[in-house]
């Protein structure tokens, strides 16, 4: 079945500066691959996707990459703030049946952005 | 506001008790799902309904059970089977399945 690697599991950085968060997916028929940021007792806010017709989208200061022939996709965001701080995940599209849209969830990074 | 609504936030379950968590959208969602969420572990699938009157297995449906009698509650049921309750349990809906999920600020449970 799909199975999705994040890493790194924690990433520290300066406020300004860029962060990036990696995926790999096994299922090459995975089709939708969200990201959600997920803040101390609340739920995950999806907060960008993406479908593996396109190869990049933007939304102000935060971007997805998606390589399908290398099976992976990567979260950018740009100018970091302190506000940035939280743990995101991505997740891969079961593509198949029954189960199609159902997500399978990386373990997690937790971001932190210094001031 | 259109949304999901999970209560109680927190949840204190006795041995051999059941306890149901609530989950509702205003959305008009036809799809919803059950996830448990443990320290350090992203978010597994317990149960999901695609549609009201139906709803599938997860990856560790054992010691849980659900319902879909209206389109906009899918109630989760932790059962006395489940013998490690204790996590943070999130509720989520999309228009249709392979659509974006949204989620509720979940329910924590925990063991007395």
């Amino acid at each position: 079945g799909e199975n999705v690697e994040q890493h790194p599991s924690t990433l520290s950085v300066q406020e300004g500066d860029s962060a990036v968060i990696k995926c790999t997916y096994s299922d090459s028929a995975s089709n939708y691959f969200p990201w959600y940021k997920q803040e101390l007792g609340k739920g995950p806010q999806l907060i960008i996707d993406i479908r593996s017709n396109v190869g990049e989208k933007k939304d102000q200061r935060i971007a997805v990459t998606l390589n399908k022939t290398a099976k992976h996709f990567s979260l950018h965001i740009t100018e970091t703030q302190p506000e940035d701080s939280a743990v995101y995940f991505c997740a891969a599209s079961l593509p198949y049946g029954g189960s199609q849209g159902n997500l399978i969830f990386g373990k997690g990074t937790k971001l932190s952005v210094k001031p | 506001d259109g949304g999901i609504t999970q209560s109680p936030k927190y949840l204190f379950r006795k041995e051999g008790q059941n306890v149901t968590l609530s989950c509702e959208q205003n959305l008009n969602h036809d799809a919803m799902y059950w996830y448990r969420q443990d320290p350090g572990q992203g978010l597994r699938l317990i149960y999901y309904s695609q549609i009201v009157n139906d709803f599938q297995k997860g990856d560790i449906a054992e010691g849980y059970s659900v319902s879909r009698e209206k389109k906009e509650s899918f109630p989760l049921t932790v059962t006395s089977a489940q013998k490690n309750p204790t996590a943070f349990y999130l509720c989520a809906s999309s228009i249709q399945a392979d659509q974006p999920q949204h989620f509720g600020d979940g329910t924590r449970l925990s063991i007395l």
